[in-house]
């Protein structure tokens, strides 16, 4: 069955330091990928998205993310991660043509000062 | 950037009444829309698709006559809770999506159902 496995629930980082968000996919093919955040009570703000080419690829606010096929994941980094940077983070993956979303459990990342 | 907004943001009422929730895309046309329901500290659950002029696909396990869908242009949907009861409040979020299915699915800020 297709599923979308963030293995973290909940990261703590100190602001600085570099982040690394994980997410693995189970599909038969290559699907869509997404990176989402969330801040407390307010809707799902895309950070970058995956759909063909160069396998890492550039998000809004220092983000990016690498495809890699052979591990089934697109896990999220950001080199120095900022107080503001606190959050939901929601991988999803678009299957089916991209008709069909299905999004992981979320990580929660909490920034120490 | 696109941008969808839902309306109201949050509601209050109670058991047994109906509300109506709206999600417009305000700089493009949606030719696709999905509704979700997230309950807290979760991730998001896809309740239904809807294509303007369409009927609304529900997921499995989803009432299609408890939560009514209508798509009637290009950019507006609205979701409407029927007879509310307590374990319908959530947020829900809206989507849309342009046209093509490539196309990124942009989210609306959520809406807060409480029902008492």
């Amino acid at each position: 069955a297709q599923s979308v496995t963030q293995p973290d629930i909940h990261i703590t980082v100190s602001e600085g330091a570099s982040l690394e968000l994980r997410c693995n996919y189970s599909y038969g093919a290559t699907p869509y990928l997404f990176w989402y955040v969330q801040s407390p009570g307010q809707g799902l703000q895309l950070l970058l998205k995956y759909f063909s080419g160069d396998t890492l690829v550039q998000g809004i606010k220092g983000f990016e993310a690498e495809f890699k096929r052979s591990q089934s994941s697109f896990n999220l980094r950001k080199p120095s991660v900022h107080w503001s940077d606190a959050a939901e983070y929601f991988c999803a993956v678009g299957l089916y043509n991209n008709n069909d979303m299905r999004f992981g459990a979320g990580t929660r990342l909490t920034v120490k000062p | 950037g696109a941008v969808v907004s839902q309306h109201p943001s949050w509601v209050i009422c109670k058991s047994g009444t109906s509300v109506k929730i709206e999600c417009r895309s305000l700089d493009f046309q949606a030719t696709t829309m999905f509704w979700y329901r997230q309950f807290p500290k979760q991730s998001l659950m896809l309740m239904a698709t809807s294509n303007e002029g369409s009927k609304a696909t529900y997921e499995q396990g989803v009432e299609k006559d408890k939560f009514l869908i209508n798509h009637a242009s290009l950019t507006l949907s609205t979701l409407t809770v029927t007879s509310a009861h307590p374990e319908d409040s959530s947020f829900y979020i809206c989507s849309a999506r342009a046209g093509l299915r490539t196309d990124t699915q942009y989210f609306g800020p959520g809406t807060r159902l409480t029902v008492l």
